[in-house]
């Protein structure tokens, strides 16, 4: 049964910083671009940023949003994904998803998300 | 970056009946490598979203059949052959060919009437 569990998230003041995980199991993660997407409050769906495979060399890339601000990483040891974001702002206020390769040929899958509120 | 721009923006639809939902592109779709990658994702009321279809017809796993995509090059569809109730939910459809970043449509808002 596949699993993608994000965690880390909570109430951060402007300007800080947090560091959300994603848990996965269930699949192929090593061989899998893995991405992060948000959803603001009673918004819709934003791409957050994409971290490709080893085959790929681990390139990460990221929405022009985030960009210097957001970095993603993974282990591939501990089939896990991670999102550190620093110099947050009232925008980034949203649920954050980790899902694996929206736009690839595998199956695709999305954890529950987990709620990032910036706010003083 | 690529705007991708979804019609209608809710859709009010009787159980057993059709539905439909167009999605348009600011530029063509289609990748150097011949493939188009655009996918439909359906988000239900307080669940995170799931994707059902990618590559414009392929649907992914478990996806009910009633559930069909269409189009090429800047215009594509979603089609719901016969509307059931946990169909209610909003519909996105994104676009994966010319990235980054991967961009997504506004949504469509699918209710029973």
């Amino acid at each position: 049964e596949v699993h993608l569990v994000e965690s880390g998230g909570g109430l951060v003041q402007p300007g800080g910083s947090l560091r959300l995980s994603c848990a996965v199991s269930g699949f192929s993660f090593s061989d899998s671009y893995m991405d992060w997407v948000r959803q603001a409050p009673g918004k819709g769906l934003e791409w957050v940023g994409r971290s490709r495979n080893k085959a790929s060399s681990y390139t990460t890339n990221y929405a022009a949003s985030v960009k210097d601000r957001f970095t993603i990483s993974r282990d591939d040891s501990k089939n896990s994904l991670y999102l550190q974001m620093n110099s947050l702002k009232s925008e980034d206020t949203a649920v954050y998803f980790c899902a694996r390769d929206l736009s690839g040929t595998s199956q695709g899958y999305w954890g529950q998300g987990t709620l990032v509120t910036v706010s003083s | 970056d690529v705007v991708m721009t979804q019609s209608p923006l809710s859709l009010s639809v009787s159980l057993g009946q059709p539905a439909s939902i167009s999605c348009r592109s600011s530029q063509s779709l289609v990748h150097s490598n011949g493939n188009t990658y655009l996918s439909w994702f359906q988000q239900r009321p307080g669940q995170s979203p799931r994707r059902l279809i990618y590559t414009v017809s392929n649907r992914d796993s478990g996806v009910p059949d009633r559930f069909s995509g269409s189009g090429s090059g800047t215009d594509f569809t979603l089609e719901i052959s016969r509307v059931e109730a946990e169909d209610v939910g909003v519909y996105y459809c994104m676009q994966g060919t010319h990235w980054p970043p991967l961009t997504f449509g506004g949504g469509t808002k699918v209710e029973i009437k």
